[in-house]
């Protein structure tokens, strides 16, 4: 069974910085690009950011471009989201999330998700 | 940037009913489409990709179609675990990739 399995959330002041890990078992981790998604609660869902499947081409979204970092450890089957200068904004539910086999860009299936709270 | 525009932001239905949710883009996308379900608590679940094909394990009473900037996401005959948001996605502009603003189905 495909399983991602997310850690490190939290609260944070603003200004600050936080690791998000994600685990990844049940598939061939290193053959499938990786999404990072955040969702205010009670809210919309927002793309992040995309590291391809060896980690040498990354992709921001806007809001987050400069502050955050997507890096991945293929031989730990492990995906990260640093993310630094948090503002209030970034105050969210974070979602990693596997590409779908054999169709780049949906995303399939999801993390159970971790909450990111920046405030002072 | 792609917008996704979904209608209408609560659908209220019985079961057994037919569903019928709508996502317009700003653009087109041909049949870059996708659809996501989510339950509370729980993270979006692919259901619809490429406009109309049905993701893995997903029942035949959801069907998509469309092409374009207009889309319809059908639930043929609603079941009790079918009451959730729904979240239209385009990838033909994946950078970045764009999510509607969803539509609740909602117990009548």
């Amino acid at each position: 069974e495909v399983q991602l399995l997310q850690s490190g959330g939290g609260v944070v002041q603003p200004g600050g910085s936080l690791r998000l890990s994600c685990v990844a078992s049940g598939f061939s981790f290193d053959a499938y690009a990786m999404h990072w998604v955040r969702q205010v609660p009670g809210k919309g869902l927002e793309w992040v950011s995309l590291i391809s499947r060896d980690g040498g081409d990354t992709y921001y979204g806007d809001s987050v471009k400069g502050r955050f970092t997507v890096s991945r450890d293929n031989s730990k089957n492990s995906l990260y989201l640093q993310m630094n200068s948090l503002r209030s904004e970034d105050s969210a539910f974070y979602y990693c999330a596997k590409e779908a086999s054999q169709h780049p860009n949906w995303l399939d299936p999801w993390g159970q998700g971790t909450p990111v709270t920046v405030s002072s | 940037e792609i917008v996704l525009t979904q209608s209408p932001a609560t659908l209220s239905l019985s079961p057994g009913e037919r569903a019928t949710l709508s996502c317009r883009a700003s653009q087109s996308v041909y049949t870059s489409l996708g659809w996501y379900q989510q339950k509370p608590g729980q993270a979006p679940r692919l259901l619809i990709y490429d406009a109309s094909n049905r993701a893995t394990g997903v029942p035949a009473r959801f069907s998509g179609s469309g092409s374009g900037t207009d889309f319809t996401l059908t639930i043929s005959s609603l079941e009790p675990e079918d009451f959730a948001v729904y979240y239209c996605q385009q990838r033909y502009s994946w950078r970045p990739l764009t999510f509607g603003g969803g539509t609740r189905v909602e117990i009548k």
